[in-house]
């Protein structure tokens, strides 16, 4: 129950397409939902969140779409670019509550090449 | 601002010894969470630190411990080494209050090989 799904575990987009990550959870209890992104060598960055009261989230070229009733929340890059070309966490966490922790759960990751 | 540091970056050990790795969260952020990233297994949680005392921890044997200072740096150490604790080790630190309580930043890892 404390599993995140991700899927695909790679893909390619060519440049200027649209790149669309998807994740699943069971735990309804999850209430913090974010994207990283890491590039060879380097920690995961944070990259865009949303909170389940919202069905969608945008930032530039980034946006997350939640399905609560599913439990499913996907990326989509727009205008995809070579410099996105990396490898895409999705995660979860609990509600921190008090002196209480939420911990990330995360997806296993999708390589993401895009293609000039 | 300053991001998470983590030192070393690169460490090698032999099989049985022990390791302390180091991280300094961002300043002003209390809570530090560590996270194991294998390509098999993925990134998974170790524990989390906050005002000095582990709040969470993860599913991992007790080899692995850690512990926060006063100034919130926080350091791990993982005992009797395994081929299998062969690992980037990442630190992540957290404000964890206001409307950012939630996110967590991580630095570089510490890359540790086991031989």
């Amino acid at each position: 129950q404390q599993q995140v799904k991700q899927s695909p575990q790679s893909l390619i987009v060519q440049k200027g397409g649209i790149s669309i990550i998807n994740c699943a959870y069971e735990n309804t209890a999850f209430d913090y939902f974010p994207w990283y992104q890491q590039f060879p060598g380097k920690g995961p960055a944070l990259l865009i969140a949303i909170r389940p009261d919202v069905s969608e989230k945008k930032e530039g070229r980034f946006t997350i779409s939640f399905n609560k009733s599913a439990k499913q929340f996907s990326l989509h890059i727009m205008d995809s670019q070579p410099g996105d070309s990396a490898t895409y966490f999705c995660a979860a966490m609990s509600p921190v509550v008090s002196s209480n922790t939420g911990k990330l759960i995360f997806g296993q990751g999708t390589t993401l090449q895009v293609k000039p | 601002k300053a991001g998470v540091t983590q030192t070393p970056r690169y460490l090698i050990k032999t099989r049985g010894q022990q390791v302390t790795l180091s991280c300094s969260p961002i300043s002003g952020h209390r809570s530090v969470s560590w996270y194991q990233q294998t390509p098999g297994q993925g990134l998974q949680f170790l524990f989390e630190y906050f005002s000095e005392t582990q709040r969470n921890k993860g599913n991992f044997p007790g080899r692995f411990s850690g512990r926060q200072f006063s100034n919130s740096r926080s350091e791990m150490n993982v005992s009797t080494l395994e081929l299998g604790d062969s690992a980037l080790y990442l630190c992540a630190s957290s404000l964890k209050s206001g409307s950012t309580a939630y996110e967590q930043y991580f630095g570089p890892g510490t890359r540790l090989t086991v031989t």
